[in-house]
């Protein structure tokens, strides 16, 4: 089965500094990996996506994130973090199921503040 | 093109009801997936739907959850004689396809059993 760990239940960083949040998955086959954002009290939105095309992948908001086979790992980035960026953000596994479909297997989050 | 549509957002049950949380995909999408939020934790799958079909409800709990996405209407969660720790946010997330691996998740329901 896949499994995804995310490193830090809680980051914080200033207004204007890099966001880094750690993701590294488990897969015996070549994954599809999801970054996804959660406000409070709100649904998930999809930040990126990586489906084996460029190792790099752009999403919304000035987010990014890279596929690094070597070490099993989907870090999302932010150069410059803003207030707004305040939230929980969840990485994402995607496994295939008998007869189609794609369910999702979810890191535990982490919850990233962002200070003046 | 509406998202995902979830209600009631809020439902608050005593222990012994049951609970019926439905969810409306986006406009052309027949595949339908429910996961679960208990508190500090992230979302666990629960089960998979194409229309009139599960197709795949390996994270629903054995007993007293059940799941349907009939032809016409909305999909519908169940749960009946519902316990304290069934407290939590429910999500239901579409996609057009089986194949199309991006799914778009709706503002869920947060059950509140008392």
């Amino acid at each position: 089965a896949q499994s995804v760990t995310q490193l830090g239940s809680h980051v914080s960083v200033s207004e204007g500094a890099l966001v880094l949040l750690r993701c590294n998955y488990s897969s015996s086959v070549p994954p599809y990996l999801f970054w996804y954002v959660q406000y409070p009290n709100q649904g998930l939105q999809l930040l990126l996506k990586y489906t084996s095309a460029a190792t790099l992948v752009k999403g919304i908001n000035g987010f990014e994130a890279e596929f690094k086979k070597s070490e099993t790992s989907f870090h999302l980035t932010k150069p410059s973090a803003h207030m707004s960026d305040a939230a929980e953000y969840f990485c994402a596994v995607s496994e295939g199921v008998t007869g189609g479909g794609n369910k999702l297997t979810f890191g535990t989050g982490t919850q990233l503040k962002v200070e003046l | 093109n509406a998202g995902v549509m979830q209600n009631p957002r809020h439902l608050v049950r005593r222990r012994g009801q049951e609970a019926r949380l439905r969810c409306s995909p986006m406009k052309g999408h027949s595949h339908v997936y429910w996961y679960r939020q208990l508190p500090e934790e992230g979302l666990k799958f629960m089960v998979y739907l194409q229309k009139e079909n599960i197709i795949d409800e390996s994270g629903m709990p054995k007993e007293r959850f059940s799941a349907e996405f009939p032809k016409e209407g909305p999909s519908i969660l169940r749960i009946q004689q519902v316990v304290r720790g069934d407290s939590a946010a429910y999500f239901c997330a579409s996609s057009p396809s089986g194949q199309f691996y991006e799914q778009y998740f709706g503002p869920g329901t947060r059950l509140t059993v008392t």
